[in-house]
């Protein structure tokens, strides 16, 4: 079955920083991968997605992420982390082929950022 | 603003009530698709719809159920609710059906069932 695996719970980095976040699937084949933002009381937003192709993808607000097949990973970097990056970020993964444009969670990483 | 609405933003109600989340996609969009947000679960696919019919079903609860609407709105129906069926529930929209289309969330309804 497919799952997708953020094993941080909760993470916490100074303003400034270098942010990492990990993400492991699980998938018959490369899947469709994505990131999302979530920030408190709204919805989600896309930060990245990768298709095919150059394995490191570059998004919105200075957000870029690397897909490493051998690892099933596809990790959110952000080189200097600004107090306004604080959310929940979701890994996700739809189906290649199909109809069915569904996309599996994971469970989300919380980002704290102190000053 | 992604574009996608939904109504109410919170309802509160007790259990064995019904009700009814009302989502309006993107203009264009023709795909629709449900998903629940809880602290346990994390965010579960419920069920898709494409321009008026049903695509895919994901842990969707038999007392749930949807429906898209020629106007391409959706409305997801909660029935007997349970305490446990608390959650924050998103609607998403996108062009068509691969999974390769971005999907635009809206900003959620938050289901309080006391």
């Amino acid at each position: 079955a497919q799952s997708v695996t953020q094993p941080d719970i909760h993470i916490t980095v100074s303003e400034g920083a270098s942010l990492e976040l990990r993400c492991n699937y699980s998938y018959g084949a490369t899947p469709y991968l994505f990131w999302y933002v979530q920030s408190p009381g709204q919805g989600l937003q896309l930060l990245l997605k990768y298709f095919s192709g150059d394995t490191l993808v570059q998004g919105i607000k200075g957000f870029e992420a690397e897909f490493k097949r051998s690892q099933s990973s596809f990790n959110l970097r952000k080189p200097s982390v600004h107090w306004s990056d604080a959310a929940e970020y979701f890994c996700a993964v739809g189906a290649r082929g199909g109809s069915q444009g569904n996309l599996i969670f994971g469970k989300g990483t919380k980002l704290s950022v102190k000053p | 603003d992604s574009g996608v609405t939904q109504t109410p933003k919170h309802l509160i109600t007790a259990t064995g009530q019904r009700v009814t989340l009302r989502c309006s996609p993107r203009s264009g969009d023709l795909s629709v698709y449900w998903y629940q947000q809880s602290l346990d679960q994390g965010l579960q696919f419920l069920i898709q719809y494409y321009n008026g019919e049903e695509r895919a079903k994901g842990n969707i609860l038999e007392r749930f159920s949807a429906q898209q609407f020629p106007d391409l709105h959706s409305e997801l129906n909660l029935s007997s609710l349970e305490l446990g069926d608390s959650a924050l529930y998103f609607c998403a929209s996108s062009v068509a059906l691969a999974g390769y289309n971005e999907q635009f969330f809206g900003p959620g309804t938050r289901l309080t069932v006391l």
